[in-house]
């Protein structure tokens, strides 16, 4: 596709319930960016690839939160036994420069209500 | 540390009418700046960016804004808004070789007929 792909749009979650959020990025596109922007707020910054390597997770907010690019494209972003305070909206972001700010193309993201 | 300030968390304007949104950054080397719009059930599109240079830069959508180092600020404005123009605005600071971006809280937009 043209565009960041994010799937599901949508998910509700029950607390306690594992989840997997997943980003198709621009082909081609060698950053992979994951942020979490909570009701009201600006997106944070949760996580960044180049290409399959992880090299920044600073953001993540526990241990519970583990994300992958295994093969350099789709990412996927997974939060095991949910808490309420994880409802938010996943966003996906992908840039075609390694290292450096260019601009990054967002995802329609994906809201996760943890219930 | 870097972080962005958005100060109007809720502007109204009339259609027709100009708009200025406000961005003040804190950001401890030459800031990259940008300003993304978020449509209700959307992703972030951004608007314009600014890296180097002229310090007013023009955007899509007839948006621009002017990058002021003196004043640490960074100011969205438009001539003339129209209803589609009802949106989220977030203002966001990153560096060069930074590719984290630190975000404003945001401002929302409703425009009246």
């Amino acid at each position: 596709g043209a565009g960041v792909s994010q799937s599901p749009r949508y998910k509700v979650a029950k607390r306690g319930q594992d989840v997997a959020l997943r980003c198709d990025p621009i082909s081609g596109h060698v950053s992979l960016f994951w942020y979490q922007q909570a009701l009201g707020q600006g997106p944070e910054f949760l996580t960044y690839f180049q290409n399959e390597a992880q090299l920044d997770k600073s953001g993540l907010p526990s241990d519970r939160f583990f994300a992958e690019r295994p093969e350099g494209s789709v990412s996927t972003l997974k939060i095991q036994r949910t808490q309420q305070e994880d409802s938010a909206v996943y966003l996906c972001a992908s840039s075609p420069a390694a290292g450096r700010n260019t601009e990054a193309f967002f995802g329609q993201g994906t809201r996760l209500t943890v219930v | 540390a870097q972080s962005v300030t958005q100060p109007d968390i809720h502007i109204t304007v009339s259609e027709g009418a100009s708009l200025e949104l406000r961005c003040n950054y804190s950001y401890g080397a030459t800031p990259y700046l940008f300003w993304y719009v978020q449509s209700p059930g959307q992703g972030l599109q951004l608007l314009l960016k600014y890296f180097s240079g002229d310090t007013l830069v023009q955007g899509i959508k007839g948006f621009e804004a002017e990058f002021k180092r003196s004043q640490s600020s960074f100011n969205l404005r438009k001539p003339s808004v129209h209803w589609s123009d009802a949106a989220e605005y977030f203002c966001a600071v990153g560096g060069r070789n930074d590719y984290k971006l630190s975000f404003g809280a945001g401002t929302t937009v409703t425009v009246r007929a």
